[in-house]
């Protein structure tokens, strides 16, 4: 079946632009999470959605990311007024949550490289 | 909190030997899980392994296995009858298990260098 996908796969913007990263999970998975992997921070959790549940925002580095998810399906990563330290590879992963027990396994997309000039 | 440490930055190993990859782990939850994910130059993240914390018995999926030592807090992957495509990142990974979603805390991972 299909994986999860991402898009776009690369982003350049320049400085102080807004920018939208999209997400599309795996038929199915009811979990849905966002980390950013940069050379000087390593791999690191952004924030999860997990159906009707409030997200858990607590790894957003600052208010100017933001992200939702409608309809329980394709989430969007938006980041505002973008800086150079933005620049990162942004990976979006799934999951099944299995009622009364432990979530499956997290399965990961591409990533979307962002660069900020 | 979580921390996960993978103390090798590199490793090489030649085709057809195992090679193990270290990570040692710390945390306060009763109940955790431990995975080990495979990150090629294209970037993509992949799944190799899960071990839970009372798990009795040492995961494994074809070659790879986990070596889980609970007391010591250690969850090594090793990888049997290397393959150049096993080049790679080497990531160890936990997760609190509880009944609903809970992010993934990340090693610094491991790059192995697969040679003839």
């Amino acid at each position: 079946g299909a994986g999860v996908s991402q898009s776009p796969s690369n982003k350049v913007t320049e400085k102080g632009k807004d920018v939208e990263l999209r997400c599309d999970p795996i038929s199915g998975h009811t979990a849905l999470y966002w980390y950013r992997q940069s050379l000087g921070q390593g791999l690191e959790f952004l924030i999860y959605f997990q159906g009707n549940s409030a997200p858990d925002k607590s790894g957003l580095p600052s208010d100017r990311f933001s992200a939702e998810r409608t309809g329980g399906s394709v989430s969007t990563l938006t980041i505002q007024r973008t800086q150079q330290e933005d620049s990162a590879v942004y990976l979006c992963a799934s999951s099944l949550v299995v009622s009364g027990g432990f979530t499956d396994t997290q399965y990961f997309g591409p990533g979307t490289r962002l660069t900020v000039l | 909190a979580q921390k996960i440490t993978q103390t090798q930055p590199g490793m090489f190993v030649q085709e057809k030997e195992a090679v193990t990859l270290d990570c040692t782990y710390d945390t306060s939850d009763p109940s955790y899980g431990l995975f080990w994910y495979k990150q090629p130059s294209s970037g993509e993240m992949i799944f190799l392994i899960y071990q839970g914390s009372y798990d009795q018995q040492n995961a494994t999926e074809g070659r790879y296995s986990l070596n889980f030592q609970k007391a010591r807090k250690s969850a090594n992957l090793v990888i049997s009858a290397s393959q150049l495509g096993d080049s790679a990142m080497y990531f160890c990974a936990m997760r609190r298990n509880t009944g609903t979603a809970s992010k993934l805390t990340f090693g610094t991972g491991t790059r192995l260098q697969v040679t003839l």
